[in-house]
């Protein structure tokens, strides 16, 4: 079984357009995380969720909206999509509190504005 | 500059070679991490270290914490060794972030 798993793998899509990422942990990690990989591979923080609680929350635009309806699941809904939004999106996991343990990564969502 | 530097930027090596590749931080850690991104794009985790060194089969990963310094060694080379290892550390006075590296691209050649 995947431990941390995202979907959809790839995304293209219009500009304009509302999408959503999902992600799903089968660890019991009490941390989540959403993290970008631009153009260069440089992965930047996002958003992190403890327990449901967000606890990071980078400056990212207000058009990125993270939701955890329970600690296994943070999905990450993006309105009005920008042609700079295309990146890939990984989302990843930890024991406790962030940072703590070993990260466990999803295998990415690769999403494409056009 | 990025307070977590790799080097080099990019490595080739033939298969069986020994290969190392380092990072250089420039904050105080209480962590650091290495991860593999396969050529998939997959993210996996290496190791996480604070002080010492850890061994993962052909993989080890050493740190030196007053040089402010890592190393990932790998052992007999392998063309499925070839990914991109980045660096990333946690700093004690900011838990909650990671500082990345910018990666270095190993690719390993039958």
């Amino acid at each position: 079984d995947t431990a941390v798993s995202q979907t959809p793998k790839y995304l293209v899509t219009q500009m304009g357009n509302d999408k959503s990422i999902k992600c799903e942990q089968n660890l019991g990690h009490d941390t989540m995380y959403w993290y970008k990989q631009d153009s260069k591979k440089f992965l930047k923080i996002m958003f992190s969720y403890n327990n449901k609680e967000l606890i990071i929350n980078e400056t990212v635009p207000n058009r990125f909206s993270p939701k955890s309806p329970d600690k296994a699941h943070l999905n990450l809904h993006i309105n009005s999509l920008e042609l700079g939004d295309s990146a890939v999106y990984f989302c990843a996991s930890s024991q406790d509190l962030p940072w703590v343990g070993e990260l466990f990564f999803g295998e990415g969502s690769r999403l494409t504005v056009l | 500059k990025n307070e977590v530097e790799q080097s080099p930027q990019n490595l080739t090596a033939q298969e069986g070679e020994f290969i190392t590749i380092n990072c250089s931080y420039s904050v105080g850690i209480s962590a650091l991490h290495w991860l593999q991104q396969h050529p998939g794009g997959g993210i996996v985790s290496l190791f996480m270290l604070s002080s010492g060194k850890k061994k993962h089969g052909r993989l080890i990963a050493t740190i030196n914490i007053q040089e402010k310094h890592s190393s990932l060694h790998i052992t007999a080379s392998h063309p499925r060794d070839s990914a991109v290892y980045i660096c990333a550390v946690r700093s004690p006075y900011n838990t909650d972030k990671l500082i990345f590296g910018t990666g270095t691209r190993l690719q390993v050649f039958p």
